[in-house]
């Protein structure tokens, strides 16, 4: 059984603060990494994607993946209330059609 | 870019009755869609992968007559909701993969509500 996995909180962090959300996977054939935000009542928008170990960087967002830990790591700078969401990390693995997706990890900013 | 719509952003109909969504992506071709459905305050549930000209793949426990998939060109899919009954009210989403790439994007979902 593919998985991913993260911790579906609620995580809270003070307006201005780093919030840390992190996944994990269980297939080793996993190729692509994808974190996702979705607000409450709202469709899921793509956030950003990796696919080499290290760090991407995009404004205040950074990705992180560490193929070796399988470990996936969005790290969100300055934190505002507006990024008050759910994020979802999902993994594609090679040759594979479907995205599996984790449950979710629910993020407020605190004001 | 990388744009999906949907219509209708939301619908409410009588139980018995059938219900199309549809799914565009605007400005690309997608071979593969996806639809997935979702109940408040619970995950992304995967229900079915259409390809272009084939017939749709549907996950373990989704009723493939009761949801009616047709993807007939790259930039549309549909989704047929038949016989509806308040069970199946919730949230669909369906999501477009740009041919050639492996990222999915997500049209803004349909909230189905049928009494």
């Amino acid at each position: 059984q593919k998985e991913v996995e993260q911790n579906s909180g609620p995580l809270s962090v003070p307006e201005g603060a780093i919030a840390s959300l992190n996944c994990t996977y269980s297939d080793r054939g996993s190729q692509s990494f994808f974190w996702y935000r979705q607000y409450s009542g709202k469709s899921p928008e793509l956030i950003m994607s990796i696919y080499s170990n290290g760090d991407k960087e995009d404004g205040r967002f950074t990705a992180q993946l560490n193929k070796a830990s399988q470990y996936v790591s969005l790290l969100i700078r300055d934190s505002q209330p507006s990024d008050s969401a759910t994020y979802l990390c999902a993994a594609l693995s090679w040759g594979a059609q479907k995205l599996v997706f984790g449950q979710g990890t629910r993020l407020t900013i605190n004001p | 870019g990388a744009v999906v719509s949907q219509h209708p952003s939301r619908v409410i109909c009588k139980s018995g009755t059938s219900v199309k969504i549809e799914c565009r992506s605007l400005d690309f071709q997608a071979t593969t869609m996806f639809w997935y459905r979702q109940f408040p305050k619970q995950s992304l549930m995967l229900m079915a992968t259409s390809n272009e000209g084939s017939k749709a793949t549907y996950e373990q426990g989704v009723e493939k007559d009761k949801f009616l998939i047709n993807h007939a060109s790259l930039t549309l899919s549909t989704l047929t909701v038949t016989s509806a009954h308040p069970e199946d009210s919730s949230f669909y989403i369906c999501s477009a993969r740009p041919s050639g790439a492996d990222t999915q994007y997500f049209g803004p979902g349909t909230r189905l509500t049928v009494l």
